[in-house]
């Protein structure tokens, strides 16, 4: 595709409601990464996959965010049993190789727990 | 660890006229990236501007230019001629040049409010 593609746009989940986020990255990029950002704040790192290899998931708050990129393209980013402090804007970025000077954002799903 | 400030949580400038937003940086990397970009109400980041640390001249694009200050970690965008279209928050980030596929660590951001 022309640009990062994330789906669904908007998410509405009630608490405890497990939740699953997709990424398309731009064709062919190695890199792939996830953020959140809380309202009114910057963006924070949640995981790095380089190709279908997750090398960094230093930035996952909690042992019910997930992050899978089985074929090195696509990628998910699923929480379990959410919570209130889950709402927030997630953004997923690609770049074409691993020494990147460049990253691509998608739109964001914008998650709001109730 | 590395991070990233920016002081003005809110900035306005008057189309047409010159606007300088504010970031500083603490690392003790002496390679690094950094990087302004902009987040439109579509939440979409558009890089807006990139600079090496190695560099020491500073980055330019059309009306936006930058003044690096390495020994300072000092980080400034200049938007000149701004335009309606310029408004939006804007991000400064920082990226390692010494770790592979590093991560870009974010400021809290700065809305621009651009009047006509």
């Amino acid at each position: 595709g022309a640009g990062v593609s994330q789906s669904p746009r908007y998410k509405v989940a009630k608490r405890g409601q497990d939740v699953a986020l997709r990424c398309d990255p731009i064709s062919g990029h190695v890199s792939l990464f996830w953020y959140q950002q809380a309202l009114g704040q910057g963006p924070e790192f949640l995981t790095y996959f380089q190709n279908e290899a997750q090398l960094d998931k230093s930035g996952l708050p909690s042992d019910r965010f997930f992050a899978e990129r089985p074929e090195g393209s696509v990628s998910t980013l699923k929480i379990q049993r959410t919570q209130q402090e889950d709402s927030a804007v997630y953004l997923c970025a690609s770049s074409r190789g691993v020494e990147w000077t460049e990253a691509f954002f998608g739109q964001g799903t914008r998650l709001t727990v109730v | 660890a590395q991070t990233v400030t920016q002081s003005q949580p809110e900035m306005s400038v008057q189309e047409a006229e010159t606007v300088t937003l504010s970031c500083t940086y603490d690392t003790s990397e002496s390679d690094y990236y950094l990087f302004w970009y902009k987040q439109p109400p579509s939440r979409q980041m558009i890089l807006v501007i990139r600079q090496e640390a190695y560099k020491q001249q500073n980055a330019t694009e059309n009306r936006f230019s930058v003044n690096f200050q390495k020994a300072a970690k000092s980080f400034s965008l200049k938007i000149s001629d701004s335009q309606l279209g310029d408004a939006a928050m804007y991000f400064c980030a920082y990226r390692s040049e010494e770790t592979s596929g590093s991560r870009l660590t974010f400021g809290e951001g700065t809305q621009l409010t651009v009047n006509p």
